[in-house]
């Protein structure tokens, strides 16, 4: 079975914190995306990694940056944490560059004080 | 773009009864359909997933939809809901065009009512 984990379940931060989310696949997937999820908004796609250090913007990439050195790992970074940034963020990975099934981590609930 | 409407925000539901969770998709073109479901506290988990072919597709713990492109619609169904099915339900559409990503509907949660 594909294992996604993230290392935080829950996270406080204070504003202005740099944050960083990270997220581990072992199944040798290309893609990796990163995602927040709001009540009554769905999942919103931050960014979107489909090899090592290439990666692409998603729906709201402001106030996000990624990093991917290595092809199981994809960090997700808050450059100066707010507020508006609490959210549950959910890192996923999927084998090929075609729209397929997603496997999921258990997410990480992000509180930024 | 490919974008996804579910209709409904909740749905509840008695155990046993029948249910059926709408999902409504545009794209021009055959797109790649999907129905993840969120139980409390987890991450998604696939329940099936369209591309081509038969346009019934079965599932797991014991989901089925139908994909149907005159009306634009992939809605999930299940002939008798366990109160273990109690979870958020999540329509995601791809397209062949945007690499791996997939748009997701804002979810229909659903309650089971003993």
């Amino acid at each position: 079975d594909v294992k996604v984990t993230q290392s935080s379940r829950y996270l406080v931060k204070r504003t202005g914190e740099k944050v960083f989310l990270e997220c581990v696949q072992d199944m040798d997937h290309e893609n990796m995306f990163w995602y927040r999820q709001d009540p009554g908004l769905g999942l919103r796609l931050i960014y979107f990694s489909y090899d090592v250090k290439m990666k692409e913007k998603g729906d709201i990439p402001e106030g996000y940056s990624v990093s991917r050195e290595k092809k199981e790992r994809f960090s997700l970074i808050l450059e100066s944490a707010s507020t508006n940034q609490t959210s549950m963020y959910l890192c996923a990975s999927s084998l090929v560059a075609l729209p397929d099934t997603q496997y999921f981590g258990p997410g990480t609930r992000l509180t930024v004080l | 773009a490919q974008s996804v409407t579910q209709p409904d925000i909740h749905i509840t539901v008695s155990e046993g009864a029948s249910l059926e969770l709408r999902c409504n998709y545009s794209y021009g073109a055959t797109p790649y359909l999907f129905w993840y479901v969120q139980s409390p506290g987890q991450g998604l988990q696939l329940l099936l997933k369209y591309f081509s072919g038969d346009t019934l597709v079965q599932g797991i713990k014991g989901f089925e939809a139908e994909f149907k492109r005159s009306q634009s619609s992939f809605n999930l169904r299940k002939p008798s809901v366990h109160w273990s099915d109690a979870a958020e339900y999540f329509c995601a559409v791809g397209a062949n065009t945007n690499a791996g990503k997939s748009t997701f509907g804002d979810g229909t949660t659903l309650t089971v009512k003993p």
